[in-house]
């Protein structure tokens, strides 16, 4: 049980595109998810956290307008970069907390953005 | 604001050797402390989790942590490795152990096992 996944696992798309990332919960529904990000060898920086049919909550220096987030329902967050440029690839990761909140959040396997 | 160190970006050991993964935290209140791994192609799975009540903390896998509130490290142990513990361990920090909870992450140690 507590399956997260993600949809694509890995992605190149091209200079000024849009992709659209997507996590599930698939057993369980999840009020509040997280986007994290992952440079190669480095930690997981959160980037925002949403709560379903709310406006997501961004961290510090993230561009709201370029990663646009939705959480429109209890087991679907997607995260879509906007007009992506090289410096936007990276490892994105999702996570989400089932409703109720008495468990710890589970994270799903990550996506593989390359922009070229 | 909350702050997560792992001094150590990689570590080798024979495999059957020891095991310990050092993680210092800075927080303002109560920390709720975990420790994940990252394997290539899953997601980060939690070992295990530190709130309050013994300072020893048992986690899957064989793994064990503990608690030092005077050193505010929260190092993470295991007797033996298996070569199936090669992987990538985070250590976190947040308010809560609640899934609702954002969570701050160190940089992370990479666990390379020879035989």
């Amino acid at each position: 049980g507590a399956v997260v996944s993600q949809h694509p696992s890995w992605v190149i798309c091209k200079s000024g595109t849009s992709v659209k990332i997507e996590c599930r919960s698939l057993d369980f529904q999840a009020t509040t998810m997280f986007w994290y990000r992952q440079f190669p060898k480095q930690s997981l920086m959160l980037m925002a956290t949403s709560n379903e049919g709310s406006k997501a909550t961004y961290e510090q220096g993230v561009e709201k307008d370029k990663f646009l987030i939705n959480h429109a329902s209890l087991t679907l967050s997607t995260l879509t970069v906007t007009s992506a440029h090289p410096e936007d690839s990276s490892f994105y990761i999702c996570s989400a907390g089932p409703t109720g909140g008495v468990t710890e959040q589970y994270f799903g396997p990550g996506t593989r953005l390359t922009v070229t | 604001a909350q702050s997560v160190t792992q001094p150590d970006i990689h570590i080798t050991v024979s495999e059957g050797a020891s095991l310990e993964l050092r993680c210092n935290y800075s927080y303002g209140a109560t920390p709720y402390l975990f420790w994940y791994v990252q394997s290539p192609g899953q997601g980060l799975q939690l070992l295990l989790k530190y709130f309050s009540g013994d300072t020893l903390v048992q986690g899957i896998k064989g793994f064990e942590a503990e608690f030092k509130r005077s050193q505010s490290s929260f190092n993470l142990r295991k007797p033996s490795v298996h070569w199936s513990d090669a992987a990538e361990y985070f250590c976190a920090v947040g308010g809560s152990y609640f899934g609702n909870e954002k969570l701050t992450f160190g940089t992370g140690t990479r666990l390379t096992i020879i035989p």
